[in-house]
């Protein structure tokens, strides 16, 4: 069965506390592993998308990054700021355009 | 430009009543998406449209559920009967293009309860 898996699903941090948050996968054929940042009250926003293992990307204190089994959002020096559900989401299959969502880790920075 | 809009945002409605979620995607998007999101299953995709076709519904849970897009930009989403378990955010996004790799573009979502 195509799933996506974030761990944890809830998580506390220091400002200025780095940590990570995980995402794992089972899905045929992927062709893309996307990040977006759900504020309470708000709709998804796009972060990043990941498209081979070993690919990065960077965007401010965020870092994502890609193997075949996972992937991670690396939050350096975190701010309060950064609070928010933080979704992945797997792009699969053949010529659908779907993106099967993980539930999310909860992130709450105190300052 | 102004973003996916939704309406309406709140909705409140009784169990057995018909409820339609609307949505205007960003102009020049040719793929639009209908989700749910609830705290037990996360964000699941319930219906896709490209070019105002429906490409896959095979996230629609029941024969209740229904979506048009009657043109390039409206979209309705329409429960009839709605029932209490129905009761979540619905969003919708747009995106460019066909392919899968193109970021969408999600709404503000509309909270409906269904008493």
């Amino acid at each position: 069965e195509d799933q996506v898996t974030q761990s944890p699903e809830a998580l506390r941090l220091q400002e200025g506390e780095s940590s990570s948050l995980n995402c794992s996968y089972t899905v045929s054929g992927l062709r893309g592993l996307f990040w977006y940042r759900q504020d309470p009250g708000k709709g998804p926003e796009f972060l990043f998308t990941l498209y081979s293992a070993g690919e990065e990307k960077e965007k401010e204190r965020l870092k994502a990054t890609l193997t075949k089994k996972e992937s991670f959002l690396h939050i350096t020096a975190p701010k309060p700021e950064d609070s928010a559900t933080y979704l992945c989401a797997a792009l699969y299959g053949g010529a659908t355009n779907k993106l099967i969502f993980g539930t999310g880790t909860l992130l709450a920075v105190q300052p | 430009d102004a973003g996916v809009i939704q309406s309406p945002r709140h909705e409140v409605t009784e169990m057995g009543q018909e409820v339609t979620l609307r949505c205007k995607p960003i102009s020049g998007h040719n793929s639009l998406f209908w989700y749910r999101q609830t705290m037990m299953r996360g964000l699941e995709l319930l219906i896709y449209f490209n070019n105002n076709v429906p490409i896959d519904d095979s996230g629609m849970p029941e024969d209740r559920f229904s979506a048009k897009m009657p043109n390039a930009s409206f979209s309705t989403l329409k429960i009839q009967p709605s029932e209490p378990r129905d009761s979540a955010v619905y969003f919708c996004a747009s995106s460019r293009g066909t392919a899968g790799n193109n970021e969408q573009f999600f709404g503000p979502g509309t909270r409906l309860t269904v008493l």
